[in-house]
């Protein structure tokens, strides 16, 4: 299976801050990795797909970038609803699929 | 909008067999991929297995030997058969709908259930 590793666990940032996310896989998936959100009793939500490729209806303060083994969701102004749970998810080789551990995001 | 809900037994026994159900409204079942997922606090997100409009399916190895799903195009349903269950099992399953691309690795989980938390416990 692909390992998918993300950094860091959680973090804490303030409103307005330019916050970063990594995942790492553990060989080449290209361009196929997608990063949902989710928050606390909810269903992961899908923000970006394919990398870099913005889901409808997602505000355009979230962005993805990266292919190879490493990639990173970016969030450019932060705003108080996107205090969640962020994960990444490898569609290459499969099967399975696999998720990234996931990365606390708290609001100050 | 494709509106997915999962159903089903709240807590099943050791030993038993974990039954789910996942409804699909507001569009069809028709010429998709669906997936299971479940959710533990300590193994995170696990990816189950998928079957797409025709019947074809692919599992998680690790589960693949307890595993079936199987899909009701004309009642738009899509059920989970888990065996030999234990408290390991024990997680909150979601049923999503996969959208997939060319190449078929460009795939996506959207949309998602809400998830359906089983308990297994005697």
């Amino acid at each position: 299976d692909i390992q998918m590793t993300q950094s860091p666990s959680s973090l804490s940032a303030s409103v307005g801050d330019r916050v970063s996310i990594t995942c790492r896989a553990s060989q080449n998936i290209f361009t196929y990795l997608n990063w949902y959100q989710q928050k606390p009793g909810k269903a992961p939500k899908l923000l970006i797909y394919t990398a870099s490729n913005l889901q409808t209806g997602v505000p355009s303060r979230f962005s993805g970038s990266g292919s190879g083994t490493d990639f990173t969701l970016t969030i450019s102004s932060l705003q108080p609803e996107d205090s969640a749970t962020y994960y990444c998810q490898q569609s290459y080789a499969t099967p399975p699929y696999t998720f990234g551990q996931g990365t606390n995001l708290e609001i100050k | 909008q494709v509106q997915v809900q999962e159903s089903g037994p709240g807590l099943v026994k050791p030993s038993e067999t974990l039954s789910l159900s996942c409804t699909v409204s507001g569009g069809s079942i028709n010429y998709y991929y669906w997936s299971w997922m479940r959710q533990t606090p300590g193994k995170g997100l696990q990816w189950i297995g998928d079957i797409s409009f025709s019947g074809s399916t692919n599992y998680n190895p690790s589960l693949k030997s307890r595993v079936s799903i199987s899909i009701d195009t004309s009642k738009n349903q899509i059920s989970l058969s888990l065996r030999s269950v234990t408290a390991a099992d024990t997680a909150v399953y979601y049923c999503a709908r996969e959208v997939r691309g060319v190449p078929p690795e460009i795939n996506w989980f959207h949309p998602w259930g809400q998830g359906t938390l089983v308990t297994v416990s005697s």
